[in-house]
């Protein structure tokens, strides 16, 4: 299986303030259809995963401009350019490239 | 505008059965892959078991936990997803999700729980 190795496990950010975090899967995500099936999710409190990148760098239709992923084969990231209020929850990549689709172990996004 | 409403869950005994049924609203269900995720609680998200539409055969794939245990299927019909789960076990306790395809799950329902207790 690929293991999907997440970082910062905790992230305590100031309002206004940039945050990145990490995943790093085991093997490389590009598929022999030559797409690269990395996705970010945000998990608010009490709430459902939502969906805010996939294909490691599309943001999704109503997801803010200040969420970007980026990245490639082995290293990704996400980064919030400045966080707020609202973006407290735990974050997930997940990759779905090889069976079985993993995910990394969350990022507990909260404000300081 | 697109919604997943996953009912079924609820308390069940180890080795008992139970099935999920998830129902998709305002998008054409038959053309879309259907998966189940679930989340222990207070920990991450687990992917259990994906079905194809029609035009890949509605292929199946499960996790290694439960395969042999539980059975994915779909009523096109009635857009409706089903997770079968028998010879339930505690380690089995979780909220259960439905998502629209796999590879990009884009729409999540609200979750079902499921409670393996005596």
């Amino acid at each position: 299986d690929v293991v999907m190795t997440q970082s910062p496990l905790s992230l305590p950010v100031t309002l206004g303030q940039p945050a990145a975090i990490s995943c790093r899967p085991s093997q490389s995500l590009v598929h022999s259809d030559g797409n690269t099936y990395l996705n970010w999710f945000q998990q608010r409190p009490g709430q459902s995963p939502r969906r805010l990148i996939y294909m490691a760098s599309n943001r999704d239709s109503g997801v803010p401009d200040r969420f970007s992923g980026s990245g490639s084969g082995t290293d990704f990231t996400l980064k919030i350019s400045r966080v707020e209020a609202e973006d407290v929850g735990v974050y997930y990549c997940m990759q779905a490239t090889h069976w079985p689709v993993t995910f990394g172990g969350g990022t507990k996004v909260e404000i300081k | 505008e697109v919604q997943l409403v996953e009912s079924g869950g609820g308390l069940i005994q180890p080795g008992r059965s139970l099935r999920l049924s998830c129902k998709g609203f305002e998008f054409t269900f038959g053309d879309y892959a259907m998966s189940w995720f679930r989340q222990a609680p207070g920990k991450g998200l687990e992917w259990v078991s994906f079905i194809a539409n029609k035009a890949y055969s509605e292929t199946t794939e499960y996790a290694a936990s439960v395969k042999g245990r539980f059975t994915i299927s779909r009523d096109d019909s009635k857009s409706i997803a089903y997770l079968q789960m028998n010879s339930l076990k505690t380690e089995d306790t979780a909220v259960y999700y439905c998502t629209r395809g796999v590879r990009g799950p884009d729409y999540w329902g609200q979750g079902t729980l499921v409670t393996v207790s005596s």
